[in-house]
């Protein structure tokens, strides 16, 4: 059972480059998220899906697109990266009434 | 919206020594109510949740926190810890009618010596 399947595990940019954060589950779930996490502020919600084709915003959404193209995959794509965008990257997903299943996520950094 | 406090960034504790780590919340509606688990290097494991039903709920490697409503917290507790326990330890919290939100608190991070 591979669960949540990030990919990378680490990235560094310069500023100003793309690069998009892919994510697989294999577990049939609907809901997926990404998330950040920051030194002594937790995770933060960047964007969610409720299904294939349907996303919205979280807390931190600018500077970030997704796209869920079906119900297995969830990308989170940088267009233009910044170094405010340094962070650890987790994707989870999770069925209607369990809690979120995470991947190990992907360190980046932009310098 | 809600929000979510960990009141303490970081707890030494001795092994086999307990634990307590306190989490308060705030939400205008229901909620269901999480614990998760992070070792270095990691993603994030879930050791417990409320969803409903008993305040008292029980988890993985020995964890459990009591939902109490009145006070809006769910502390998380162990009676007695190993080292392999040292980890960051976040709370969260949802929405009962809003699951793609999951709102955490800020990390707790456990250190356990000999």
């Amino acid at each position: 059972n591979a669960g949540v399947t990030q990919t990378p595990k680490f990235q560094v940019l310069k500023t100003g480059q793309s690069m998009t954060l892919q994510c697989a589950q294999d577990m049939n779930h609907e809901y997926m998220s990404w998330y950040r996490q920051d030194p002594g502020m937790g995770l933060r919600l960047i964007h969610y899906s409720v299904g294939a084709g349907i996303t919205d915003q979280g807390e931190v959404p600018n500077g970030y697109n997704v796209s869920r193209l079906n119900k297995r995959e969830f990308s989170l794509r940088l267009e233009s990266a910044a170094p405010s965008q340094t962070s650890v990257y987790f994707c989870a997903s999770r069925n209607t009434r369990d809690g979120y299943t995470f991947g190990s996520g992907t360190r980046l950094t932009v310098v | 919206a809600q929000s979510v406090t960990q009141l303490d960034s970081q707890v030494p504790v001795f092994e086999e020594a307990p634990v307590e780590l306190r989490c308060n919340y705030s939400s205008s509606v229901s909620v269901y109510l999480f614990w998760y688990v992070q070792y270095p290097n990691q993603g994030l494991q879930l050791l417990l949740k409320y969803l409903s039903g008993s305040t008292l709920v029980k988890g993985i490697n020995g964890f459990e926190a009591e939902f109490n409503k009145s006070q809006t917290s769910f502390h998380l507790r162990k009676p007695s810890v190993h080292i392999s326990d040292t980890a960051e330890y976040f709370c969260a919290v949802s929405d009962t009618d809003s699951w793609g939100k999951l709102q955490f608190g800020a990390g707790t991070q456990v250190v356990v010596t000999p």
